[in-house]
């Protein structure tokens, strides 16, 4: 079976660049979660989703980052503008209601 | 406000030691207490959870120990291996509502052959 879908894998832009990253969350799977990973804060939840709708977005750094889930079966994080400050490993998730957690293998964004 | 707090930040164990992972928690609510394992360039997957109605839970090698009224829980890895070589997250979720998990920090694990 496949498992939570990222693209792209890695991400090398320029300050001030739009970064649109994409997540295909397991088939039946009904929340999705965007996480983003630094070393120095660690797993960071940056918006939820339950049935499509955003049910918790206080994660969300600051008005450069939007995430919509226009279909069960698709999910995009946004920013723009993008900086350097948001270089970081971006992780999407998804789960059976409030089950386990299965992650997808991340995208890595380096904003130079 | 950090509500899963995590140690050692790295550890380095001999194979065939025991490897000992610690979280605190402060949110009386949160009501289930997974382990994640993470290898590199890949995402987290659950190792191990536990529930605070029992005080320990073992798979394999694998042991979660729970203390309700200290509020902290442990992962102990008996007999480490050189594949345990990962990062471990402990995480912790509420009951309240639509509730998500809370990620310690993580724990960078090494296990030297």
């Amino acid at each position: 079976d496949a498992g939570v879908i990222q693209s792209p894998r890695h991400e090398v832009t320029e300050m001030g660049q739009e970064v649109t990253l994409r997540c295909k969350p397991i088939s039946g799977h009904n929340s999705l979660f965007w996480y983003r990973q630094t070393m120095m804060r660690g797993l960071e939840l940056l918006i939820y989703f339950n049935n499509n709708v955003p049910i918790d977005d206080s994660g969300m750094p600051e008005d450069r980052f939007s995430a919509k889930m226009p279909n069960a079966s698709f999910s995009t994080l946004k920013i723009q503008p993008s900086e350097p400050r948001d270089s970081a490993v971006y992780f999407c998730a998804s789960s059976l209601s409030v089950g386990e957690l299965f992650f997808g293998e991340g995208s890595r964004l380096t904003v130079l | 406000q950090q509500q899963v707090k995590q140690s050692p930040q790295s550890l380095i164990v001999q194979k065939g030691g025991i490897s000992i992972i610690n979280c605190a928690y402060e949110n009386t609510a949160f009501d289930y207490f997974p382990w994640y394992q993470q290898f590199p360039g890949k995402g987290p997957a659950l190792l191990i959870a536990i529930r605070p109605d029992v005080s320990e839970k073992k798979e394999g090698r694998f042991t979660i120990s729970f203390n309700k009224s200290a509020k902290q829980f442990s992962l102990h890895i008996m007999d480490s291996q050189p594949g345990d070589s990962a990062t471990y997250f402990c995480a912790a979720r509420s009951r309240s509502g639509y509730s998500t998990l809370t990620f310690g920090k993580g724990t960078m694990l090494l296990v030297s052959p």
